[in-house]
């Protein structure tokens, strides 16, 4: 079975500066998904950026990009330039990648919740 | 941008009382999911729904859950009789095919007293 591990429950992290969030999963498959969603104060799960396995570049969105590690396991998330509205929590999540198939449920890690200091 | 909406935002039970819970998938999506989260937890996965059937089901998915799809635009989650662990928010997702990235909704808190 799939898993999906993020070992820092907290990060704090000084206003227009960078933190790295970590991200290791499990799986023998060779296709799949990855995503990291944030979740503020409100609880609404918002999509940050998702990663192809079949892709060796490094998915980015403005501030927010990724360090993928296929050999490794590992889908770090880069926050630059860090916001007091990037204070959230943060999941990872993997999902298998198979067309039509039924299996397509995200797979959450515990998450990591981001404080960020003014 | 269209989005995936869910009513009420927060509900209130008494044990052993059914509960609907309502989303609104986003118009021209096909696949549909229901996640939960209990305060503090990880979101867990509880139903996937595709071409009017569960196509996926977790293990918390036992027969007090079922999910319908009334009409061509509402995805409801009836929990039969709630027990206090239902106590949760819940989650509805909806995705256009089945590679595409999920989208959540708001979320529906739920409390079971």
């Amino acid at each position: 079975a799939q898993t999906v591990t993020q070992s820092q429950p907290e990060m704090s992290v000084q206003e227009a500066e960078t933190v790295t969030l970590s991200c290791t999963y499990d799986t023998s498959e060779s296709d799949y998904y990855l995503f990291w969603y944030k979740q503020p104060p409100s609880r609404q799960m918002i999509l940050v950026i998702r990663q192809e396995a079949y892709k060796q570049q490094n998915a980015t969105e403005n501030r927010f990009s990724v360090n993928f590690q296929k050999a490794a396991k590992s889908f770090s998330l880069k926050i630059s330039d860090s916001q007091l509205g990037d204070a959230a929590m943060y999941f990872c999540a993997y999902r298998r990648s198979e067309y039509g198939g039924a299996t397509n449920k995200l797979i959450f890690g515990t998450g990591t919740l981001l404080a960020v200091q003014p | 941008e269209p989005e995936v909406t869910q009513t009420p935002s927060h509900q209130v039970t008494q044990m052993g009382q059914e509960v609907i819970l309502r989303c609104v998938p986003i118009s021209n999506h096909l696949y549909f999911y229901w996640y939960r989260q209990i305060l503090g937890q990880k979101v867990e996965f509880l139903v996937s729904f595709y071409n009017n059937e569960i196509s996926e089901k977790s293990e918390i998915f036992d027969d007090q859950f079922s999910v319908e799809r009334p009409d061509g635009s509402n995805f409801t989650l009836k929990i039969r009789s709630t027990k206090l662990e239902d106590s949760a928010m819940y989650f509805c997702a909806s995705g256009r095919t089945v590679p595409d990235t999920q989208y959540f909704g708001p979320g529906t808190r739920l409390t079971v007293l």
